[in-house]
């Protein structure tokens, strides 16, 4: 089993503060994922990396892929009350497996 | 365009007692998958289905069966719930094995 352990498990800080997410493995994937989900609803893709060292920016979140391709952040500048919820980072294996492996989770609350 | 549907939303069984949760996709998806949510756990597969007729074991499949007769619907069974069981299940489906996932927003199992 691919783990993916994610930190922290839980943020709460107040609206306009940056933060980063952590998403570390012992094992290299061809891609990661990061989904958002809200309370009572299925997770969202925000985005996909798939290159060693690449960085995505999707408005104040910035996402990097490591460079081994075993790790990888997603950065929140200014963070608004709409980021609320919790962040998923998912690992998408090499080879034949079709199973994604999901990381623990970092709950994100921000307050106005 | 509905995406992933899943029924029921909400659902209360004793010991023992079976029923079965049904997931339809209007994506023409592939992919299909089940996956419990428990706190601090992340998302687990269950079971996953790489097109119509097809089912395959995942990381938590024990005490679950489940089938593809259609290629837009994938239904999972629980025979004899038992308390650990209950956890909010979501079903996901994908167009390719690397394509991103796409949820439905879970249905809620409490098992008494």
């Amino acid at each position: 089993t691919q783990l993916l352990e994610q930190s922290p498990q839980f943020l709460s800080i107040q609206e306009g503060e940056n933060l980063t997410v952590y998403c570390n493995s012992s094992s290299v994937f061809s891609s990661l994922q990061w989904y958002r989900q809200e309370p009572g609803e299925g997770p969202v893709l925000l985005v996909t990396v798939v290159t060693g060292g690449e960085v995505k920016k999707l408005k104040r979140l910035t996402f990097q892929f490591g460079d081994a391709r075993k790790d990888s952040s997603l950065h929140i500048t200014a963070a608004q009350p709409g980021d609320t919820g919790l962040y998923l980072c998912a690992g998408v294996p090499f080879g034949g497996y079709q199973k994604v492996t999901f990381g623990t989770g970092t709950k994100l609350q921000v307050i106005p | 365009n509905a995406g992933v549907t899943q029924t029921p939303k909400f659902r209360v069984l004793k010991t023992g007692q079976s029923m079965t949760l049904l997931c339809a996709q209007d994506m023409n998806h592939e992919y299909m998958y089940w996956y419990r949510q428990d706190p601090g756990m992340g998302l687990r597969l269950i079971h996953y289905s790489v097109g119509e007729g097809t089912t395959a074991k995942g990381e938590v499949p024990d005490g679950y069966n489940v089938s593809r007769l259609k290629k837009q619907n994938f239904l999972l069974g629980l025979e004899s719930a038992a308390p650990s069981q209950t956890s909010v299940y979501f079903c996901a489906s994908s167009y390719y094995r690397n394509s991103p996932l796409h949820f439905g927003n879970g249905t809620r199992l409490t098992v008494t």
